[in-house]
C-alpha cells in the first residue's frame, strides 16, 4: 500500500529519445514535487503543483514538461533526452506550505540512464 | 539567497562513537529545518524537524540562530546508523519547496 509510488523504477535508453516517468499518491496531498539526485547526491528541486497547478518551475530546460491531471498525480515527460539527464528522479508530496510544517514523503526514485 | 551546506561528504566513526552531521544554512526568514535519511536501497524518509523538538532514533538537532545551524548528534552510533543524511530548509514563500544540503553519508563500523 505505497503512500508514493513512482513507475518505471529503471529506465535504460537512448540520447535523443522521449520518455516519460508516472508518480502516484494516495495520501491525500494537495501538493507534488519532483526533485533530481544527481551522480553526487545532490537532491534538487525541478518543479511543484499545488492542486494541479504549477507552482514551482526551477531552471530546468523546456526538454522537461510534468503534467498533473489530478492531484494524486504528476507525470514528468522528457524530450530529446541527453547524457546529462542521467540521475535519479524522485517524487514527492506533501499536505502543503499552507499546512503547516511542510513534510515531504518521496517515492523510492526513478534511476534514468541515457546512452 | 536560500542555501544549505553540509561541510563534509563523508564521516566515518566507530559503533558506539559520538557522532555529529554538520548543517549550516543561510536563509532570511524564520527558518523551517528538517533532517531526511535515506537508507540503502530505501526511499528517502523523514528522519526529524525542528519544530517537533523531537529525538528520533537516539538523533537530536537544535537550531542555532546564532550560528545558523542545525547539526544532527547521536551520541552513541550504531552500524544501523549508516546512510545518507541530508539537511533541508522549507521556504514558505516559494511555493514551500525544500532546499537540501549536498548530503553527507555517515558509515558506521564495527
Amino acid at each position: 500500500d505505497t503512500a508514493v509510488s513512482q513507475t518505471p523504477k529503471y529506465l535504460v535508453t537512448q540520447m535523443g529519445n522521449d520518455k516519460s516517468i508516472k508518480c502516484e499518491q494516495n495520501l491525500g496531498h494537495d501538493t507534488m514535487y519532483w526533485y533530481k539526485q544527481d551522480s553526487k547526491k545532490f537532491l534538487k528541486i525541478m518543479f511543484s503543483y499545488n492542486n494541479k497547478e504549477l507552482i514551482i518551475n526551477e531552471t530546468v530546460p523546456n526538454r522537461f514538461s510534468p503534467k498533473s491531471p489530478d492531484k494524486a498525480h504528476l507525470n514528468l515527460h522528457i524530450n530529446s533526452l541527453e547524457l546529462g539527464d542521467s540521475a535519479v528522479y524522485f517524487c514527492a508530496s506533501s499536505q502543503g506550505p499552507a499546512s503547516g510544517a511542510n513534510v515531504l514523503t518521496f517515492g523510492a526514485g526513478s534511476r534514468l540512464t541515457v546512452l | 539567497a536560500q542555501r544549505v551546506t553540509q561541510p563534509e561528504k563523508l564521516l566515518s566513526v566507530f559503533k558506539g562513537a559520538p557522532v555529529e552531521l554538520k548543517c549550516n544554512y543561510s536563509y532570511s526568514g524564520s527558518p523551517e529545518l528538517f533532517w531526511y535519511v535515506q537508507y540503502s536501497r530505501q526511499r528517502l524518509q523523514l528522519l526529524l524537524r525542528h519544530i517537533s523538538r523531537e529525538s528520533i532514533k537516539g538523533f537530536t538537532a537544535d537550531l542555532n540562530k546564532g550560528e545558523t545551524s542545525f547539526h544532527l548528534k547521536k551520541p552513541f552510533a550504531q552500524e544501523e546508523d549508516s546512510a545518507m543524511y541530508y539537511c533541508a530548509l522549507s521556504v514558505y514563500n516559494q511555493g514551500g519547496k525544500l532546499i537540501f544540503g549536498q548530503g553527507t553519508e555517515l558509515s558506521v563500523k564495527p
